[in-house]
């Protein structure tokens, strides 16, 4: 079973502050995805990564840079904590020439 | 702009009924498309994926795709209690790793 870990399922920061999520997949996949989902809007991919220390930009990137230093953990961090943050954030990982995303528990981040 | 509409629902339904879940995309190139399962509180679990046109079934779920309309469906026979989520779709284009995902259908199964 492809295993799809987050470092934290709830998380709260103030306003101004630099937020570090972490994911880690098990299964030596080489594409990563991070996305945000709010109510009403569905998932939006923030970016996705498709080897190490590669990177693009997905459809809402501003105010987010990720990291992929290892194969297996793709980071996503907000430089400067905004309350149009507060969301849920959920990686995922899929293999090369599949289509089928496994993801990740979720971290719902409340910025206040 | 990749869209992908689905009814927001709630969609509720009769345990033991068929329900029916529909999804239109916009982008004619899509090639892949999938339903998702989200249950409160947890992350989306790929339920089913299809490729060509026609119907594929898994179980109690079948999937339908029509190109040329640009529509998915996915078909939930002998719905249980247990199949109460939010369904999402999600296509990709087959020239990157992009998915775009509709909003989701709710759906309770009454007992």
């Amino acid at each position: 079973d492809v295993k799809v870990t987050q470092s934290s399922r709830y998380l709260v920061k103030r306003t101004g502050e630099k937020v570090f999520l972490e994911c880690v997949q098990d299964m030596d996949h080489e594409n990563m995805f991070w996305y945000r989902q709010d109510p009403g809007l569905g998932l939006r991919l923030i970016y996705f990564s498709y080897d190490v220390k590669m990177k693009e930009k997905g459809d809402i990137p501003e105010g987010y840079s990720v990291s992929r230093e290892k194969k297996e953990r793709f980071s996503l961090i907000l430089e400067s904590a905004s309350t149009n943050q507060t969301s849920m954030y959920l990686c995922a990982s899929l293999m090369r020439n599949s289509y089928e995303q496994y993801f990740g528990p979720g971290t719902r981040l409340t910025v206040t | 702009q990749k869209e992908v509409e689905q009814n927001s629902g709630p969609l509720s339904v009769p345990e033991g009924a068929i329900a029916s879940l529909n999804c239109t995309y916009s982008d004619r190139g899509s090639q892949s498309f999938f339903w998702y399962r989200q249950y409160s509180g947890k992350s989306p679990e790929l339920i089913m994926s299809i490729y060509s046109n026609g119907d594929k079934e898994d179980g109690r779920f079948t999937a339908q795709l029509n190109k040329a309309s640009q529509y998915v469906s996915l078909l939930i026979r002998d719905s249980q209690p247990s199949d109460s989520a939010t369904y999402l779709c999600a296509v990709n284009l087959n020239t990157g790793n992009q998915f775009y995902f509709g909003t989701g259908t709710s759906l309770t199964v009454i007992p």
